[in-house]
């Protein structure tokens, strides 16, 4: 079964600092893993992917993720965070026996204080 | 140029009545997807159409049931609603061709239900 865990729900951060989202997955085979955000109130918005090709993922507003196959990790970070990066993330991992399914992690809050 | 839509945002209702959402994406994409988010943000996968075809079928009671009039629409009919329907239904699509794995998905802004 695949799966996605994501260890901590909140993250606080200092704006200016660099900020880390924590994701592992389970998957029996190659993993195409996701990170969205979800603002409040709003829908889940697509960040960045990862199907194949370069560990370092890059993706809108900044935000980068790194593939560790070792490690089973696909960590989010941004090298300088904003206040306005403040929201909920999500890491999400496709089903390989059916890409149309997706699975989601619990969701971690980022906190950004200015 | 909204480009995935959910009718209405809010939905508040008494236990045991029948409610239905809807959703348009104007994405062109083939495959359209119901999430159920409860109070504590997880996300759910509920149901899942491909140019009208049902092809994800959760463990969700017989009371929902989705309907996929054409590929730009899913609606979501709920029957005899109970207290734990209470959540935000996400409608969301995804494009239908190849490479499939790549496919990234695209989320309307919910429909935050209530059940008293």
């Amino acid at each position: 079964a695949q799966s996605v865990a994501q260890p901590e729900d909140q993250v606080n951060v200092a704006e200016g600092n660099p900020l880390t989202v924590k994701c592992t997955y389970s998957v029996s085979g190659n993993p195409y893993l996701f990170w969205y955000v979800q603002y409040p109130n709003r829908g889940l918005q697509f960040l960045l992917k990862y199907i194949t090709g370069d560990n370092l993922v890059k993706g809108s507003y900044g935000f980068e993720a790194e593939f560790n196959k070792s490690q089973t990790s696909f960590h989010l970070k941004k090298p300088s965070a904003l206040v306005s990066d403040s929201a909920l993330y999500f890491c999400a991992v496709r089903d390989i026996r059916n890409f149309n399914k997706f699975y989601f992690g619990s969701g971690t809050k980022l906190n950004v204080k200015p | 140029d909204t480009a995935v839509s959910q009718t209405p945002k809010y939905l508040v209702t008494q236990m045991g009545n029948d409610k239905s959402i809807k959703c348009e994406q104007n994405l062109g994409h083939d495959t359209m997807y119901w999430y159920k988010q409860d109070s504590k943000k997880f996300l759910k996968i509920m149901f899942s159409y491909n140019n009208k075809e049902l092809i994800i079928n959760e463990t969700v009671p017989n009371r929902f049931s989705p309907k996929s009039p054409d590929k730009a629409h899913l609606n979501l009919h709920i029957n005899s609603l109970e207290l734990g329907d209470s959540a935000v239904y996400f409608c969301a699509s995804s494009p239908g061709g190849p490479p499939l794995r790549n496919n990234e998905q695209f989320f309307g802004p919910g429909t935050r239900l209530t059940v008293l």
